[in-house]
């Protein structure tokens, strides 16, 4: 079945440092892949996606791109703000389905 | 504005009281579905309703059920909570047209069983 693995948290960084945030997948066939923004106390906001090979999806300065040959989509960032500090779920969704299949969740701190 | 509205947002109950978590979403989307969010576990999928009438398994729906009697609704019903139901509970739609890939989620409702 579908799954997704992504890097376990917390990840605490200063302001401005480089953010990469790693995921990868099982799948059949060619799903679509999502990265979602949980900030504190609210619900899952959708940040960026990809539903194809070598997409690469961006929204507010956080880019990943679809790479089919590594199964991955990780999540980047060039200058993190205390701003992101939330959890990022890495998910996906198949070809067949409507169903979307989560990764446990990194939770960002990012300090002054 | 186009949202997912879940009440109650907090909720405390007792072992074995029945109690019904209610969805409503205004942009006539097909899909709905129920999530709990666990620490650790991520994201895992209740159950969820193509459409009015059609509802289905996802991964882990044993002590709950879900009705779809219109399309706009989708509640989600505990009929005996039990503390292992403690959790933060998301509903989420989804269009099922062409290039409708996001979901909208609601913000959450957050159930302690004691």
């Amino acid at each position: 079945g579908n799954s997704v693995t992504q890097m376990e948290g917390p990840v605490t960084l200063s302001e401005e440092a480089f953010l990469t945030i790693n995921c990868t997948y099982t799948a059949t066939g060619y799903p679509s892949l999502f990265w979602y923004v949980q900030y504190p106390g609210e619900g899952l906001q959708l940040l960026l996606k990809a539903t194809k090979a070598d997409d690469k999806g961006s929204n507010k300065g956080f880019e990943a791109t679809y790479r089919k040959e590594t199964t991955s989509f990780h999540l980047e960032k060039g200058s993190v703000q205390v701003s992101d500090s939330a959890v990022y779920f890495c998910a996906l969704r198949g070809r067949a389905g409507y169903a979307l299949n989560f990764g446990k969740g990194t939770s960002l701190l990012v300090t002054p | 504005e186009a949202q997912v509205t879940q009440n109650p947002r907090y909720l405390i109950t007792v072992t074995g009281k029945k109690l019904t978590v209610t969805c409503s979403q205004n942009m006539n989307h097909e899909y709905m579905s129920w999530y709990r969010q666990d620490p650790g576990l991520g994201l895992r999928q209740i159950y969820y309703s193509m459409n009015v009438e059609v509802t289905d398994k996802g991964d882990v729906p044993e002590g709950y059920k879900v009705s779809r009697k219109e399309k706009r609704n989708f509640p989600l019903i505990l009929e005996s909570p039990s503390p292992n139901q403690t959790s933060l509970y998301f509903c989420a739609s989804r269009g099922t047209g062409i290039g409708n890939y996001g979901y909208t989620f609601g913000s959450g409702t957050r159930l302690t069983v004691v």
